[in-house]
């Protein structure tokens, strides 16, 4: 089935500093959504990218969308205490299902 | 925005019991519906696709007879744990798909299941 790596596993930073967490996959993605789950919480739906070459901005946050649409990155500047959580890519699976498949995810800890 | 409900949050248990936990969407009907599985500092696996009124589609290595899906209405979906183990203890999320093919999936606040 279809699957997604996402590195790094874990990330900490010093408030302030930038945070950048990719999705890579062997093949084409229809496309690929983003999703943060605080500790203790349930994942919420970032954002969703479709076509190749795509980027698009959330005040800190920036998605990326390769020109293959093999990979993703979700980027985030100057990082705050309120951005700590696990950040996951999900892709759906191949077929025409709605199944959604979720990368590891990228635990971020932010030093204050 | 969409809300989907998830009850109980939590639950204790005593081995050979079995616990229901129910997914409600709130504000939308949903067709579907989809029931994860977290462990601790772990992603999420999907652990069956709950389409109502049909069999829900469990994923490869899920007991259907384990993990026992209902989908009886439009807006509720149960998935039972049944003779539950020390192993089935786990966050147990479900999530709904509102709307067109591709749209996101709104997720219920998890249960945290602990089986004694």
């Amino acid at each position: 089935g279809q699957q997604v790596m996402q590195i790094p596993q874990y990330q900490h930073v010093q408030e302030g500093e930038d945070f950048t967490t990719y999705c890579n996959s062997s093949t084409t993605l229809s496309n690929i959504q983003w999703y943060k789950q605080r500790p203790g919480g349930h994942p919420v739906f970032l954002i969703q990218l479709v076509k190749s070459g795509e980027v698009k901005k959330q005040k800190r946050l920036t998605f990326q969308f390769g020109e293959a649409k093999k990979n993703s990155s979700l980027h985030i500047t100057a990082t705050q205490t309120t951005d700590v959580g696990t950040y996951f890519c999900a892709v759906k699976t191949q077929g025409g299902s709605e199944k959604l498949v979720f990368g590891k995810g990228t635990k971020l800890t932010v030093n204050p | 925005g969409a809300v989907v409900s998830q009850h109980p949050s939590w639950v204790i248990c005593k081995s050979g019991t079995s616990v229901k936990i129910e997914c409600r969407s709130l504000d939308f009907q949903a067709t579907t519906m989809f029931w994860y599985r977290q462990f601790p500092k772990q992603s999420l696996m999907l652990m069956a696709t709950s389409n109502e009124g049909s069999k829900a589609t469990y994923e490869q290595g899920v007991e259907k007879d384990k993990f026992l899906i209902n989908h009886a209405s439009l807006t509720l979906s149960t998935l039972t744990v049944t003779s539950a183990h020390p192993e089935d203890s786990s966050f147990y999320i479900c999530s709904a798909l509102r709307g067109l093919s591709g749209s996101p999936l709104h997720f219920g606040n998890g249960t945290r299941l602990t089986v004694t």
